[in-house]
């Protein structure tokens, strides 16, 4: 199965700035996934990331909110724009490669 | 509002106890998926399962996906504290690969 690199692993963030969120796959992949997963929740699907293409977004998310980059096969990233207190959260992205899914180990997001 | 229905939400055992997870959909995926995800991780893929009627075994742990495809269990048995976590179902969708998620069941198992 693939192995994604996710970085930052956590981060602490003022209202009203932006972070950048970014997964590295060791594989070439079609899809990568973004979700997001609040505090003792389930993950949500925020979008789906195909190279080459615009991203696809999850009825409340929005690309203004949540841009995605797709540059390549091999990585991604998502930004969490005019961040407030609600976007803490964890973000995650995963892929998928024929064999099951495989997810990175999160960015923990804390928004004072 | 969640496509998977998963219950229970919380379950605390004492170690070598058996436990069963439930995992319920009014719709049908093309596969049934289950996590389990420690903190400061993300989730890993513990089995996958097709087949209306599948039963799969790893270990201790045997998942079942019903006749119809909607609903599908896990059974720890003689449960041991490496086995804490929270386990999600996930489900897969015929067209599009995306996955819902049920909202997982918190496993604590006590020494």
């Amino acid at each position: 199965s693939a192995v994604i690199s996710q970085k930052p692993s956590r981060d602490i963030c003022q209202r009203g700035t932006s972070l950048t969120i970014q997964c590295q796959v060791d594989s070439q992949v079609t899809m990568m996934f973004w979700y997001r997963q609040q505090p003792g929740q389930s993950l949500t699907l925020i979008a789906t990331a195909n190279q080459g293409s615009e991203a696809t977004y999850e009825s409340g998310f929005v690309i203004d909110k949540f841009p995605i980059s797709r540059p390549n096969l091999t990585f991604s990233t998502l930004t969490v724009s005019n961040m407030s207190p609600e976007d803490s959260s964890i973000y995650l992205c995963s892929v998928t490669t024929g064999s099951g899914y495989t997810f990175g180990s999160g960015t923990r997001l804390t928004v004072v | 509002t969640q496509l998977l229905e998963q219950s229970p939400q919380f379950l605390s055992i004492q170690e070598g106890e058996n436990l069963t997870v439930y995992c319920n959909s009014s719709s049908v995926f093309s596969s049934l998926q289950w996590y389990r995800q420690e903190p400061g991780e993300g989730p890993v893929l513990l089995v996958t399962v097709v087949t209306g009627g599948e039963v799969k075994k790893l270990k201790r742990l045997t998942f079942q996906f019903g006749d119809a495809r909607k609903d599908s269990s896990l059974h720890i048995t003689a449960a041991q504290p490496g086995d804490t976590g929270l386990y999600l179902c996930a489900g897969e969708g015929s067209n599009d690969y995306k996955l819902s998620f049920g909202a997982g069941t918190t496993v604590t198992v006590r020494a």
